[in-house]
């Protein structure tokens, strides 16, 4: 089982600022994930990397960004957050053809 | 295109009895994966059951067991004797074997609430 943080829990914040929501996992697995989810809606897909320097956009649009420096380390970061954005992200990671994405707690956020 | 289909919004039960979530699935692949997540209100997605498109056994675990059949391309999950605990919104994934690592696709899920 995968130890997969996630930092904050929650955020309040208002339109125009920066944020950058943390992801961090111990188990070295080499693929990490970022999924959006509303309120009872299915996940969405926004980011993923196969390693470190790897990043691919996912289905989903999404304004933010993501680096991948560090094969434990995932960061997602919106540059000037709208209330649009205000949604439910949750990091996974998995490791080599295992499929099964382990998920950190996520981070609420919302914009004000 | 590849699709999960969770018809059942909303299921409510009381304690110990049996319940059985529904999952349909689209795939053109032959080879894929297939799998149940949990999320308790807590928020976080617990990982229940990987499943693979060669392995049409059911699966008994505990409380929980899963019947998979490629020839209705359905993946379903009962729950026998629920708990409380078991209140919970649960996800039936797909991902196809040919791009590992990718996302997994998810159906819209099913929300169980289960009363004492």
């Amino acid at each position: 089982e995968a130890d997969i943080y996630q930092t904050p829990r929650y955020l309040v914040i208002g339109t125009g600022k920066k944020i950058t929501l943390e992801c961090s996992q111990t188990m070295g697995h080499d693929k990490m994930y970022w999924y959006q989810q509303d309120p009872g809606m299915e996940l969405h897909l926004i980011h993923y990397s196969y390693g470190v320097n790897s990043t691919e956009k996912g289905d989903l649009s999404s304004e933010s960004t993501v680096s991948r420096i560090r094969t434990e380390h995932f960061p997602l970061t919106l540059e000037s957050a709208r209330p649009s954005h205000t949604s439910q992200y949750l990091c996974a990671s998995s490791q080599g053809h295992s499929y099964e994405q382990y998920f950190g707690p996520g981070t609420r956020l919302t914009v004000t | 295109a590849q699709k999960v289909t969770q018809a059942q919004t909303e299921i409510s039960v009381v304690e110990k009895e049996d319940v059985t979530l529904d999952c349909v699935y689209e795939t053109r692949d032959t080879t894929y994966y297939l799998f149940w997540y949990k999320q308790p209100p807590s928020g976080e997605l617990v990982f229940l059951i990987r499943r693979n498109s060669f392995d049409e056994q059911n699966e008994i675990s505990g409380r929980y067991s899963w019947n998979f059949q490629k020839s209705t391309s359905s993946f379903n999950f009962t729950i026998t004797a629920s708990q409380v605990v078991d209140s919970a919104v649960y996800f039936c994934a797909l991902s196809e074997f040919n791009q590992a690592g990718t996302a997994l696709i998810f159906g819209k899920g099913t929300t169980l609430s289960v009363s004492s």
